[in-house]
């Protein structure tokens, strides 16, 4: 089945500490995204690449950055995690903007 | 600038129910709407679509939404609840095909027994 895939599922750090997540996708969209997910609030759009062009929100930490090596990965880089950088990530794809396709999340713990 | 509000953070409802969430778009143009339903510990799922035709949408499990541009709303239906149904809702919108989708802040429903 074609689909989104986040791993890990968990993924505990140290303060400070750099920590990466990855996607990947075998749904061939040429849009992926990544968001934070805070505890009982909407997901927040970090950045997203339309086919290799990155785009970065305004209010998006530069502690966080991203790398498309290819089509189907996408990695998400926390250079030094905070305690307010726990979260849900949700990595999510689409062709064009059309409807948004998520991965199960990867929920990172700072200790 | 376009925005989603969803009024209420919280529907308790008994199980077998009807239900209705509620939500309303704020854009000066044509737009596309969404309803995603998240599990716990799980990432989104697109419940159904309104791009454009029909203003009554149905989607999976049983729900169903009707746009209605006058009272910019795109409230989601169910007209009998199951535990299963227990989960974040957001609404979504998006303004043009080359633009993001814009989530609002969600409504978690709370199947009662």
């Amino acid at each position: 089945d074609a689909m989104v895939i986040q791993n890990p599922r968990y993924q505990v750090t140290q303060f400070g500490k750099p920590v990466t997540l990855s996607c990947s996708q075998t749904l061939n969209h040429n849009v992926m995204y990544w968001y934070q997910q805070k505890s009982s609030q909407a997901p927040k759009l970090l950045f997203h690449y339309y086919d290799k062009d990155f785009n970065n929100e305004a209010d998006t930490p530069d502690n966080f950055q991203s790398r498309r090596p290819n089509t189907s990965f996408c990695f998400l880089d926390i250079r030094s995690p905070g305690l307010g950088d726990a979260a849900m990530y949700l990595c999510a794809t689409s062709l064009g903007h059309n409807e948004q396709f998520f991965g199960p999340g990867t929920r990172l713990t700072v200790l | 600038a376009q925005s989603v509000t969803q009024l209420d953070s919280q529907v308790p409802v008994f199980e077998e129910a009807p239900v209705e969430l509620r939500c309303n778009y704020s854009s000066s143009v044509s737009v596309y709407l969404f309803w995603y339903v998240q599990y716990p510990n799980q990432g989104l799922q697109l419940l159904l679509k309104y791009l454009s035709g029909s203003t009554l949408v149905k989607g999976i499990n049983g729900f169903e939404a009707e746009f209605n541009k006058s009272q910019t709303s795109f409230h989601l239906r169910k007209p009998s609840v199951h535990i299963s149904d227990t989960a974040e809702y957001f609404c979504a919108v998006r303004r043009g095909r080359d633009d993001k989708i814009i989530f609002g802040k969600g409504t978690r429903l709370h199947i009662l027994p």
